[in-house]
């Protein structure tokens, strides 16, 4: 059973820092591309990063460029997002999502709330 | 990158069929047949039920149907069901790797 598990999120204060990772298990992780998806409380999907197979191509969404890193590491099977410099605007369920082909995101996590707060 | 057009809600009794619109720009949805469609029911993730425009995952029911014309994608549902309420969210693709989604319509079924 493909199964993706995020963990790491919780509240830190504006500026901070907070890395969430995404544990996959049920498939073969290398072969696959990844992304993580956002979404604010109440709010609508946003699309934050993408992570090749290999790691060898990245894209960030302009929102979060200069301040939020993915990797992976394919011996570990997990996915991570190293976040700082957060802004209230930040706070978000982060879901990461395993990508088919272009846009079609077929496995998701259950997510994991960031909440940016003093 | 602007988030893509939805309309907030539309509602169907059962058996009905409806259709949510995604509208964008020649830059996404115009350019790419790389538009998705998901369900996400409140607290839950969501859930892929159309890509590349017209493609079905297995398992989604054959009531869920996806088409585009121009810059506008569409979502149909036939045969409407309770289970169907949730919110419906599209996502094209927009060029050098960056993904925009809609703001999401509230499906309810009377």
């Amino acid at each position: 059973e493909v199964q993706l598990v995020e963990s790491g999120g919780g509240l830190v204060q504006p500026g901070g820092s907070l890395r969430l990772s995404c544990a996959a298990s049920g498939f073969t992780f290398r072969s696959y591309e990844f992304n993580w998806v956002r979404q604010a409380p109440g709010k609508g999907l946003e699309w934050v990063s993408y992570i090749s197979s290999s790691s060898n191509d990245i894209k960030y969404a302009d929102s979060v460029k200069g301040r939020f890193t993915v990797s992976r590491d394919n011996a570990k099977n997990s996915l991570y997002l190293q976040m700082s410099s957060l802004r209230a605007d930040d706070t978000a369920v982060y879901y990461c999502a395993r990508e088919r082909t272009t846009t079609a995101f077929d496995y998701w996590g259950q997510g994991t709330l960031v909440t940016v707060s003093s | 990158q602007s988030a893509l057009t939805q309309p907030r809600s539309v509602s169907g009794s059962p058996g009905q069929s409806v259709t949510i619109s995604c509208t964008g720009t020649s830059s996404d949805i115009g350019s790419y047949n790389y538009v998705s469609w998901y369900q996400q029911h409140p607290g839950k993730a969501p859930k892929l039920m159309i890509y590349d425009v017209t493609k079905r995952p297995s398992g989604v029911p054959d009531r869920f149907s996806g088409s585009k014309s121009g810059n506008t994608a569409s979502l149909t549902i036939s045969g409407l069901q309770a289970e169907d309420e949730a919110d419906y969210c599209c996502c094209s693709y927009a060029g050098m790797y960056t993904l925009v989604f809609g703001g999401g319509t509230k499906l309810t079924v009377l």
